[in-house]
């Protein structure tokens, strides 16, 4: 069935870049996303990206997508610590009506 | 301002005692869905509708029931909550298009469920 894998922890130093990555398993996947969740807080959609590009930039953050590998990663340039949170990577098939989240990804920005 | 709201935000209950956590959106959106977060295993959905009285399973719908009967509001009840339904969960919706939902998903703020 399909499935969606993500590290569970990453810790950079501020200034650094961070690259979180995420794996998926449904080739149908048609949208690809990175929400952010900080603690106490609900889910914000940060950026999607389409499964017919390679590449979306948004200010900081780029996502790349692998779509031979079924790989996707969401880069965040000059991390600082307001990104510290829960990342979570997600898919969704073009005659889907859920979304497939990961277990999420722990970023933690060390001053 | 276009949003998804769920009362309570907290919630902390006994065995047995049936609870219902509301979720409304006021985007006329058609598709509406509850999740349920729990640490190490994402967000998995519960229930889900398509539109006013239309309901179906999600992945992991046993111990919840739902219903739609205005297309704004989307409640989730627990008729007997068990300590294993202890969870965060989210609402969210969505525009319906053709046979499937748009791309954008909006979540609500979520509700905290503790069950003792």
């Amino acid at each position: 069935g399909e499935d969606v894998e993500q590290s569970l922890f990453l810790s950079v130093r501020e200034g650094d870049s961070s690259v979180i990555n995420c794996t998926y398993t449904d080739s149908s996947s048609t949208y690809l996303y990175w929400y952010k969740q900080e603690p106490g807080a609900g889910l914000q959609l940060l950026t999607y990206i389409f499964s017919n590009m390679d590449m979306k930039q948004d200010q900081r953050l780029t996502v790349l997508l692998n779509k031979k590998d079924k790989h996707l990663s969401l880069r965040i340039a000059d991390t600082q610590t307001g990104d510290s949170a829960i990342y979570f990577c997600a898919e969704k098939g073009d005659s889907s009506y859920k979304l497939i989240f990961g277990s999420g990804t722990r970023l933690l920005v060390r001053p | 301002e276009a949003q998804v709201t769920q009362n309570p935000r907290y919630l902390i209950t006994v065995t047995g005692k049936k609870l219902t956590v509301t979720c409304s959106q006021n985007m006329n959106h058609e598709y509406m869905s509850w999740y349920r977060q729990d640490p190490g295993l994402g967000l998995r959905q519960i229930y889900y509708s398509m539109n006013v009285e239309v309901t179906d399973k999600g992945d992991v719908p046993e111990g919840y029931k739902v219903s739609r009967k205005e297309k704004r509001n989307f409640p989730l009840i627990l008729e007997s909550p068990s300590p294993n339904q202890t969870s965060l969960y989210f609402c969210a919706s969505s525009r319906r298009q053709a046979f499937t939902v748009d791309y954008e998903q909006y979540f609500g703020p979520g509700t905290r469920l503790t069950v003792t």
